[in-house]
């Protein structure tokens, strides 16, 4: 079954650490996400890419980096820059909006992150 | 600039009762609409969407929504809770764009 895999479900980081958290999905959903979960705060989108090699901050992307070398593939590294990164992340996917349609988006079980 | 409001951080019915979980949306063009379940340390699943059409929504599990255009609401409700409710429910609008803006959570309690 297709769907969103991300890895690893916990991890744990030192201070002044980088560490990257990978997302796959085999959806062949060409735009993909990512945000950051903190109790009683929603969501909050950090980065989000449409297309392969192209992407855009979110809200908060203040710390953090990705990539977009594949369509596959969406991985975000937390820097040591990023000063708060203890969090729930979660990245999810989507169908392109370019033929009209708004489709929902399909997520991941989520990386639980926290700085030791 | 697009937002959505969440009414009350926690709900609590018991099981058998209506459930009316709320929310409301700022949007500067018609907006599309959903909402999505959370269980703990998951994803979250769309439970359904509104786009046009039909301003009454159906979705999985017996739940369903109604766009109110006039009060800018789109509330979230199920004639009858069901243990397996029990869980965080997110509200989110999208102008069209890639961005969807999610409201803070409602967290349902569901009592035997």
């Amino acid at each position: 079954d297709g769907g969103i895999t991300q890895s690893p479900k916990y991890l744990f980081r030192k201070e002044g650490q980088n560490v990257t958290l990978s997302c796959e999905q085999n959806l062949n959903h060409d735009a993909m996400y990512w945000y950051r979960q903190d109790p009683g705060q929603g969501l909050r989108l950090i980065y989000y890419s449409q297309i392969v090699n192209d992407f855009q901050k979110g809200d908060i992307a203040e710390g953090y980096s990705v990539s977009r070398e594949k369509k596959e593939s969406f991985p975000l590294t937390v820097t040591s820059a990023q000063k708060n990164p203890t969090a729930f992340y979660l990245c999810a996917s989507s169908k392109s909006r370019t033929d009209g349609i708004v489709y929902g988006y399909t997520f991941g079980s989520g990386t639980r992150l926290t700085v030791v | 600039a697009q937002s959505v409001t969440q009414l009350g951080s926690h709900v609590s019915v018991s099981e058998g009762a209506l459930v009316l979980l709320r929310c409301n949306y700022s949007s500067s063009v018609p907006p599309y609409l959903f909402w999505y379940v959370q269980y703990p340390n998951q994803g979250l699943q769309l439970l359904l969407k509104y786009t046009t059409g039909a301003t009454l929504v159906k979705g999985i599990n017996g739940f369903e929504a109604e766009f109110k255009k006039s009060e800018t609401s789109f509330h979230l409700t199920k004639p009858s809770a069901h243990m397996s409710d029990a869980a965080e429910y997110f509200c989110a609008v999208s102008e069209g764009s890639f961005k969807t803006i999610f409201g803070a959570g409602t967290r349902l309690f569901v009592k035997a």
